[in-house]
């Protein structure tokens, strides 16, 4: 049942390690997306991938790399976990690159990096 | 850059109050959108306005676009306590791909 799933749903690290989060819909969307919320729950975009093609890439530390090996799977490994990276990791996808494409946010991944 | 300012960011009224959050920009965007947020969950979209000076009603929610499409407002008749939780607005950047960018919330309390 569950549309946007992600694992794990918790991370605790050392600094310094290099971690991966994964994420799955079984929606049928072209599109997703990874967001980071921080600690003052501002949600900001990272990456979207629509067709396994990267389309937006902010400006995010070269550390984090996305994967799409099919348009189901959106992966987001990060190399050299620094303090500054513990937040809330969200993925989403939309049926396309349309505005009016509604996005649907999976649960969330806590990294707290130590 | 491209920034939106949400208020009040903390809201914590009695159950039957009224209230309104507000999503302001110096940018025009081509939709706002607002979201709701549980705690240990990801964003749950409420609604999408888009044209200026739109007002959409769900419930006992009222979502109104200002006319210049840089801010919009969301008013709450007679709250709840299952209306508490973390209101997101977000605005889609006009030609972004559906690129959202997001206020930073209002947390709303609502007492029995």
């Amino acid at each position: 049942d569950t549309a946007v799933s992600q694992t794990p749903k918790y991370l605790v690290t050392q600094m310094g390690n290099d971690k991966s989060i994964k994420c799955e819909q079984n929606l049928g969307h072209d599109t997703m997306y990874w967001y980071k919320q921080d600690s003052k729950k501002f949600l900001k975009i990272m990456f979207s991938y629509n067709n396994k093609e990267l389309i937006i890439n902010e400006t995010v530390p070269n550390r984090f790399s996305p994967k799409s090996p099919d348009k189901a799977h959106l992966n987001l490994h990060i190399n050299s976990l620094e303090l500054g990276d513990s937040a809330v990791y969200f993925c989403a996808s939309s049926l396309g690159l349309e505005v009016r494409d509604e996005q649907f946010f999976g649960p969330g991944t806590r990294l707290t990096v130590l | 850059t491209q920034l939106l300012e949400q208020s009040p960011q903390f809201l914590s009224i009695q159950e039957g109050e009224n209230l309104t959050v507000y999503c302001n920009s110096s940018s025009v965007f081509s939709s706002l959108q607002w979201y709701r947020q549980e705690p240990g969950e990801g964003p749950v979209l409420l609604v999408t306005v888009v044209t200026g000076g739109e007002v959409k009603k769900l419930k006992r929610l009222t979502f109104q676009f200002g006319d210049a499409r840089k801010d919009s407002s969301l008013h709450i008749t007679a709250a709840q306590p299952g209306d508490t939780g973390l209101y997101l607005c977000a605005g889609a950047v006009s030609g972004g791909y559906n690129k959202l960018i997001f206020g930073a919330g209002t947390r709303l309390a609502v007492h029995p």
